[in-house]
């Protein structure tokens, strides 16, 4: 596609509910990732895909955090057991560039999923 | 460990003002350093970067230069326009590491 698609872009979930949130990157790039922006301060990494490989999962604040890219393509986030700490604004990124942390890996973010958790 | 620290906003100005937003960050080694732009209800898209000392960025009117003696990367603009209306991100990255943001400033130009 022409760029980074999320769905659903506003979620509302009760405490206690698994959520899933679905990331459709730029076609043919090999680069995903994900972060978690809370209201009023910058995005967080949370973990990072190449291909369907989960290179780097050091940002994920919990065990019920888990995300999955299986065919190196779509991505979803899923977040067990959901607490009032999670909401936030959950951002996927994709690049071109096989290499996960460096200079000229530019990023192409979507506009997000709003989760707010009750 | 890295980090980076932007300065607070908002910031309001009228239009065709100078615009400075100053960057700092604490990073060991030589980062590559970001100024990404979040325009309301958009995804956060990459304004400009430079990737070693004295380089400068510059896009869409928009300048930075990384400056390494005062590990610094401070985003200006001659004549600001409604239109720059957004958040802006500094933000950096090395080797091993994952893009690493500010808190993010709050611009708002009127006419």
């Amino acid at each position: 596609g022409a760029g980074v698609s999320q769905s659903p872009r506003y979620k509302v979930a009760k405490r206690g509910q698994d959520v899933a949130l679905r990331c459709d990157p730029i076609s043919g790039h090999v680069s995903l990732f994900w972060y978690q922006q809370a209201l009023g301060q910058g995005p967080e990494f949370l973990t990072y895909f190449q291909n369907e490989a989960q290179l780097d999962k050091s940002g994920l604040p919990s065990d019920r955090f888990f995300a999955e890219r299986p065919e190196g393509s779509v991505s979803t986030l899923k977040i067990q057991r959901t607490q009032q700490e999670d909401s936030a604004v959950y951002l996927c990124a994709s690049s071109s560039q096989a290499f996960a942390h460096s200079g000229a890996n530019v990023l192409t973010f979507g506009a997000g999923s709003r989760l707010t958790v009750l | 460990g890295n980090s980076v620290t932007q300065m607070e906003g908002p910031v309001t100005l009228s239009e065709e003002a100078f615009l400075t937003i100053n960057c700092t960050y604490t990073a060991t080694g030589y980062p590559s350093l970001f100024w990404y732009v979040q325009y309301p209800g958009e995804g956060l898209q990459l304004l400009l970067k430079a990737t070693k000392a004295d380089d400068k960025g510059s896009n869409k009117g928009f300048e930075a230069t990384y400056r390494k003696e005062t590990t610094s990367f401070h985003l200006e603009k001659g004549s600001v326009q409604v239109s720059d209306s957004a958040v802006y991100f500094c933000a950096l990255t090395q080797a091993g590491t994952a893009l690493i943001f500010g808190k993010g400033t709050t611009l708002s130009v009127s006419s």
